[in-house]
């Protein structure tokens, strides 16, 4: 069974355009996160999202939006796409952290993003 | 700010040869530790973590140590395999949200 999974896995589109990937986790977490991985392999934190609290990193264009229908969804859209868009994204998810130490993150196979 | 920084690659190793790949980081607070590994097309997968200062991670072999005092995690193994090539992240969380602070990823290419 898969444990986090995205889709679609590969997506294509012109600059311009309002897409959506969508992200799903069965591992009962009730914490999710968005990752961008550019050209590069730079990773970097996007969005946290529980049911109590939405913490943004504060470089993302407000282009980005995720959108949580429920515990174990939560996806992203992204309105009016530009080229610096291309990357891959990834969805992980985890516990909730619980005192110092920080939960375990797991990760989705990851939604190649191609801006034409 | 928090960042973690880990050496550039292409590391390139024969079989059975001896892995380091340095990782050191600047955090407030007391952060854990990850690696986590990237196979070609895929997901990343935790690798090993560490919670506080003078824990161990270890996984397939894999060894790092969180030194506090030279804010290291670097990563070992002792006798790398063909299939231990991949990109590997040092990363930390020391902030609400348990978000990941990653490094740059280092690439492994084991010949045989």
């Amino acid at each position: 069974d898969t444990a986090v999974s995205q889709t679609p896995k590969y997506l294509v589109t012109q600059m311009g355009n309002d897409k959506s990937i969508k992200c799903e986790q069965n591992l009962g977490h009730d914490t999710m996160y968005w990752y961008k991985q550019d050209s590069k392999k730079f990773l970097k934190i996007m969005f946290s999202y529980n049911n109590k609290e939405l913490i943004i990193n504060e470089t993302v264009p407000n282009r980005f939006s995720p959108k949580s229908p429920d515990k174990a969804h939560l996806n992203l859209h992204i309105n009016s796409l530009e080229l610096g868009d291309s990357a891959v994204y990834f969805c992980a998810s985890s516990q909730a952290s619980s005192g110092r130490a920080a939960r375990t993150q797991y990760f989705g196979p990851g939604t190649r993003l191609t801006v034409l | 700010g928090n960042s973690v920084t880990q050496m550039e690659g292409p590391v390139t190793l024969s079989e059975e040869a001896f892995l380091t790949i340095n990782c050191t980081y600047t955090a407030t607070g007391y952060p854990s530790l990850f690696w986590y590994v990237q196979y070609p097309g895929e997901g990343l997968q935790l690798l090993l973590k560490a919670t506080k200062a003078d824990d161990k991670g270890s996984n397939k072999g894999f060894e790092a140590t969180y030194r506090k005092e030279t804010t290291s995690f670097h990563l070992e193994k002792g006798s790398v395999q063909v299939s231990d090539s991949a990109v590997y992240f040092c990363a930390l969380s020391a902030n609400a949200g348990n978000m990941l602070t990653f490094g740059g990823g280092t690439r492994l290419m084991v010949k045989p």
